[in-house]
């Protein structure tokens, strides 16, 4: 267990729609990364924030948000969602700004968009 | 173009093989990152390197900085070790992966 939790496991939802991914991240990291896992491209970086601020953005689309609240939890929002957002959607946690940390990934969140 | 290759895609060895796995990389970097996947979806860090090598129990990793060259060796496989091997890459402000080694141990 690496302490990273995230909910929901799945999500089935049409496109068109929103959903909204959760992260808590292990207890004392402050940073929390987002990625995507598709079959066709693999791992993506998405976006890092550290303690509230987006720190560093990836291969993150305008219709996807994130935010990290007050109490280090994180959310990613995704709209108007379209059949190629099904994936893994993997938070990780680290303590520092730096990619030099060790990170701990969630379990995931296996989005699929009918 | 891709920043992180890995070798080979597919590697299946019988239990008791030493494996190598190769990451190369094309970009400056802040450091490097083993994952393990296994079948069920979860990712767990095995190493992160920023410089020479590291050991964990039958896993190796090493690191050469100047030819921008990674190596994840596995000691005595097993086939508990079976799972997609993922090299990624720290930059500054980015994270760069390979396309993942699937290693099958057969008993």
């Amino acid at each position: 267990d690496s302490g990273v939790t995230q909910t929901p496991k799945h999500l089935i939802t049409a496109t068109g729609q929103r959903v909204t991914l959760r992260c808590s991240p292990r207890s004392g990291d402050l940073s929390v990364y987002w990625y995507q896992q598709s079959l066709d491209q693999g791992l993506q970086f998405l976006i890092q924030y550290y303690n509230g601020e987006e720190r560093a953005k990836g291969n993150i689309l305008e219709r996807f948000s994130a935010q990290q609240f007050p109490d280090l939890h994180s959310e990613l929002n995704l709209s108007s969602l379209e059949l190629g957002d099904s994936a893994l959607y993997f938070c990780a946690s680290s303590a520092g700004l730096q990619t030099y940390y060790e990170q701990y990934f969630g379990p995931g969140t296996r989005l699929t968009v009918t | 173009k891709n920043e992180v290759e890995q070798s080979p895609q597919n590697l299946t060895a019988q239990e008791g093989e030493f494996i190598t796995i190769n990451c190369s990389y094309s970009v400056g970097i802040s450091a490097l990152h083993w994952l393990q996947q296994h079948p069920g979806g979860g990712i767990v860090s095995l190493f992160m390197l920023s410089s020479g090598k590291k050991k964990h129990g039958r896993l190796i990793a090493t690191i050469n900085i100047q030819e921008k060259h990674s190596s994840l060796h596995i000691t005595a496989s097993h086939p508990r070790d079976s799972a997609v091997y993922i090299c990624a890459v720290g930059t500054r402000n980015q994270f760069y992966f390979g396309t993942g080694t699937s290693l099958t141990v057969i008993p």
